[in-house]
């Protein structure tokens, strides 16, 4: 049984690029949650999607920012026109109803240059 | 907009209980408890959650008061691999469509002394 895998976990970006960010939950788990980590920080809530559904994107940038969660395949969270202060670890975790707990990838690290 | 405040660091010996306080007084009714874990810059790892009554499980105990104000973590025996940042949360509850949000704090830099 498959934990929450994202990809890549390691990305480098020049400023201006785009990165996309790739998590596939647990087989069976629905709810999507999306969280950012900097250096020597907690974690940041970014976004929250279930299929086909956003259902709060309150902490995530209003622009350069978006993510999706489709009926098919993983969820993107996308970046673009990437600044150096996007430099972080990005976590997905995923969950199988809206109370359960959550399972947290190993995380995707960006790096922008 | 965290609702928890913990200790920034703690130390214990090894093999000897670990007690990690948190303090979540604005806690609404119906909001649970969790704890998470994270060694190194891994994912977060679940350790346990609750509402009301104390809960064990085979990592951890967790103890809430009886007002829901403030809970402690243990770890009963603690090993050098128990070393990590441990988070606690208050699960939050969306006014509406029965979903919830979980919000990290800063965490307790957990240091196990060999």
């Amino acid at each position: 049984n498959a934990g929450v895998m994202q990809n890549p976990r390691h990305l480098v970006r020049r400023r201006g690029q785009e990165a996309r960010l790739r998590c596939s939950p647990m087989k069976g788990h629905s709810h999507v949650y999306w969280y950012r980590q900097l250096p020597e920080e907690g974690l940041k809530f970014m976004v929250y999607l279930q299929k086909e559904n956003i259902i709060d994107e309150s902490g995530m940038p209003k622009e350069r920012f978006s993510a999706e969660f489709p009926k098919e395949g993983p969820s993107i969270l996308r970046i673009q026109q990437v600044v150096r202060g996007d430099s972080a670890a990005y976590f997905c975790a995923s969950s199988p109803y809206p109370s359960g707990a959550l399972f947290f990838g190993e995380g995707s690290r960006l790096t922008v240059l | 907009d965290a609702k928890t405040t913990q200790p920034t660091s703690m130390d214990c010996a090894e093999g000897r209980a670990a007690n990690l306080p948190c303090n979540h007084s604005t806690i609404s009714g119906n909001e649970y408890v969790y704890w998470y874990r994270q060694i190194h810059s891994q994912g977060p790892q679940y350790i346990i959650h609750g509402l009301k009554n104390n809960e064990t499980n085979e990592m951890a105990s967790l103890i809430i008061t009886e007002d829901r104000k403030s809970s402690t973590l243990i770890l009963p025996h603690a090993t050098l691999r128990d070393t990590a940042v441990y988070y606690c949360i208050v699960r939050v509850d969306y006014s509406t469509s029965g979903t919830y949000k979980y919000i990290f704090g800063t965490g307790t830099r957990l240091k196990v002394l060999a």
